[in-house]
């Protein structure tokens, strides 16, 4: 079955700081690939997405992506952490092709914690 | 703007009560998701429905039932609540069928509370 992890559940990083939250996926066919954000008591807001175009993705706030499939990786990076980053962050995954019911695979989830 | 709506942000019910949780999404998509969310498990699947009357089981769906009986709304019904079903309830939609990326749009989320 396919499956998405996360490496490391809490991530912590200081003000300035290079941000990487790192996202494998296992699949014979490349997917299509997400991040999350959740800010506290918040429902889940989309960062960016890889849909088999670019493979440096750019998403909001600052955030990117590259896909590698050489690698099976998803890797979520942002030059310099600001406080407003500490959230948690989901990588997601939906197979594109057959029988697709638009479900997507969810990661366990890091937590960046953002020190001043 | 693309907006999911759930009708509490937080509750509280007593073991044994039938606990409703609705979603409105005003998207006019197809697919409607409902997960839930606890510490350490991520977002697990408990629900989805595919079209208005259609549903299919999740990961989890012991415990749960849910009706859809208009496009745009899809609740989530805990027949006897149980205090294991104390956690952070999540809706989705998404619309595949519509050329997108089959991302989904979440609402706000309820957090319900079973003591």
């Amino acid at each position: 079955a396919q499956s998405v992890t996360q490496l490391g559940s809490h991530v912590s990083v200081s003000e300035g700081a290079l941000v990487l939250l790192r996202c494998n996926y296992s699949s014979s066919v490349p997917p299509y690939l997400f991040w999350y954000v959740q800010y506290p008591n918040q429902g889940l807001q989309l960062l960016l997405k890889y849909t088999s175009a670019a493979t440096l993705v750019k998403g909001i706030n600052g955030f990117e992506a590259e896909f590698k499939k050489s690698e099976t990786s998803f890797h979520l990076t942002k030059p310099s952490a600001h406080m407003s980053d500490a959230a948690e962050y989901f990588c997601a995954a939906t197979p594109h092709g057959s029988s697709n019911t638009g479900k997507l695979i969810f990661g366990q989830g890091t937590t960046l914690q953002v020190k001043p | 703007d693309v907006k999911v709506t759930q009708s509490s942000r937080y509750l509280v019910k007593r073991t044994g009560e039938k606990v409703f949780l609705e979603c409105v999404q005003d998207m006019d998509h197809e697919n409607m998701f409902w997960y839930r969310q606890d510490p350490g498990l991520g977002l697990r699947l408990i629900y989805f429905s595919y079209d208005v009357k259609m549903k299919e089981k999740g990961d989890i769906p012991e415990g749960y039932s849910v009706s859809r009986e208009k496009k745009e709304r899809f609740s989530l019904i805990l027949e006897s609540a149980s205090t294991n079903q104390t956690s952070m309830y999540l809706c989705a939609s998404s619309n595949p069928a519509g050329g997108s990326s089959y991302e989904q749009y979440f609402g706000p989320g309820t957090r319900l509370t079973v003591t």
